[in-house]
């Protein structure tokens, strides 16, 4: 069964503070692999899109890694801000005939001064 | 460059009653998908739209529905609604299809049925 998991399912830092979210994944045949970042009340905003050869992608501050290998992504924050206080959505997208987007839970992340 | 756009941004219905979404895509983009999002479920894919062709469908019951037209906006219908179909319907747009391209999301329509 294809499915993404994600966690911490919440995590709270304080400003400045580094942080990791990490992202397992069972998705056959795997395409692509993405991190959104969604703020309350606003549509999820595109940070990273990660194809089966690449294994880091940075985005400012964000840099996702991708291990195709053991299915795994994580996202890590650097230097966080007061801004960053949002859900991260993991979303992975399967190929094929019954090609599809699969979408974690989220990781609610709430940064504090 | 305008982003997607999608009316309404808040609505209230009571339950048997139909509902009509509308969403704008980007310029240039073909593809619009619809999601909704609730906080039980989290997201969940509905259907995507590709040159006026439904070329996905989510595991949803008929009561929706899509349709794109020739200048690629597209609406979402919900009939007959049901309790659970309370949620946040967001739409999204690409330049190529969903599983390959960039979305790029709009602000959604938030939807209370009573």
């Amino acid at each position: 069964k294809n499915q993404v998991e994600q966690s911490p399912q919440s995590l709270i830092i304080l400003e400045g503070k580094n942080c990791t979210l990490q992202c397992n994944y069972t998705v056959s045949p795997f395409s692509n692999l993405r991190w959104y970042k969604q703020d309350t009340g606003r549509g999820p905003v595109s940070l990273t899109i990660m194809t089966f050869s690449e294994n880091t992608k940075s985005n400012g501050r964000y840099t996702a890694t991708l291990d195709a290998d053991t299915k795994q992504s994580s996202l890590h924050i650097t230097a966080s801000q007061l801004s960053d206080s949002a859900s991260y959505i993991c979303v992975v997208s399967a190929t094929g005939n019954t090609g599809k987007l699969i979408f974690g839970q989220g990781t609610t992340l709430q940064v504090k001064p | 460059k305008a982003g997607v756009t999608q009316t309404p941004r808040y609505l209230i219905k009571t339950r048997g009653q139909q509902v009509t979404l509308s969403c704008s895509p980007i310029s240039g983009h073909r593809s619009v998908s619809w999601y909704q999002q609730t906080p039980g479920q989290g997201l969940q894919f509905l259907f995507e739209y590709f040159s006026e062709t439904q070329r996905n469908k989510g595991n949803f019951p008929g009561r929706f529905s899509g349709r794109q037209f020739s200048n690629s906006r597209s609406e979402m219908n919900v009939s007959t609604l049901e309790l659970g179909d309370s949620a946040l319907y967001l739409c999204a747009s690409s330049l190529v299809k969903q599983l390959a391209g960039e979305l790029f999301f709009g602000e959604g329509s938030r939807l209370t049925v009573l």
